[in-house]
């Protein structure tokens, strides 16, 4: 059974670049949800993603889009970098809404340094 | 913004020994969770406590829950060096607007260390 995987595992850019980042839920996990943490902090919540659309969106600007394909995997993108962007992105997935509350599954994150 | 504060940051303790770590927050819940991160690396699910639960068992691992406090202890009893790693608490809430969970708010985490 896998688990969430992320893609890549590390990324250099410069300021002013495009960065896509890519994500694969754990198997049968419909819901993925994006967080950044910045070194010595608790993760922040980007966007979360179902039915290939953003149903909820934390305190980022609109450089920061999202998408989730039909297979349930899901691309983070943000554009025009600043050097504030470096952190670790994590992916995470989950089943349905979490109405009820479900737990989040995490990927091992992609570790983002911009120049 | 960060929901939940846990105390202490730091936490140095010796092999065999009980660590325990707290959380408070601010806003009403629908669960609150604990994860553990090693090495800044994918963090990795401890357990998941409902707001109608008090308490919670996970082999060496006890979360309690005050609602009326906003606060949760994770206790972890035994320790071993392998348990050395952050610990976040995390909470979920309804989204007023959708009516639907999965937000987690996640506090800055305690560092725990632990000494063979």
């Amino acid at each position: 059974d896998a688990g969430v995987t992320q893609s890549p595992t590390h990324l250099i850019k410069t300021r002013g670049q495009q960065v896509t980042l890519r994500c694969s839920p754990k198997s049968g996990h419909d819901t993925v949800s994006w967080y950044q943490q910045a070194l010595g902090q608790g993760p922040q919540f980007i966007f979360q993603y179902y039915e290939e659309e953003e149903r909820q969106r934390g305190n980022f600007p609109d450089r920061f889009s999202g998408h989730q394909f039909p297979n349930y995997s899901s691309e983070l993108n943000v554009n025009a970098l600043l050097l504030g962007d470096s952190a670790l992105y994590l992916c995470a997935s989950s089943l349905g809404l979490a109405g009820g509350g479900e737990t989040q599954y995490f990927g091992p994150g992609t570790r983002l340094l911009v120049l | 913004s960060q929901q939940g504060e846990e105390d202490p940051q730091a936490l140095s303790i010796q092999e065999g020994e009980n660590a325990t770590m707290n959380c408070s927050y601010k806003t009403s819940i629908n669960n609150l969770q604990w994860y553990r991160q090693n090495s800044g690396r994918g963090l990795v699910h401890l357990i998941l406590i409902r707001s109608n639960e008090r308490e919670k068992h996970s082999g060496r691992l006890r979360v309690t829950l005050d609602t009326s406090k906003k606060s949760s202890s994770l206790l972890i009893t035994a320790s071993r060096a392998a348990d050395t790693a952050s610990y976040f608490c995390a909470t979920d809430s309804l989204s007023r607007i959708y009516n639907q969970g999965g937000k987690l708010i996640f506090g800055q985490g305690t560092e725990l260390s632990v000494k063979p």
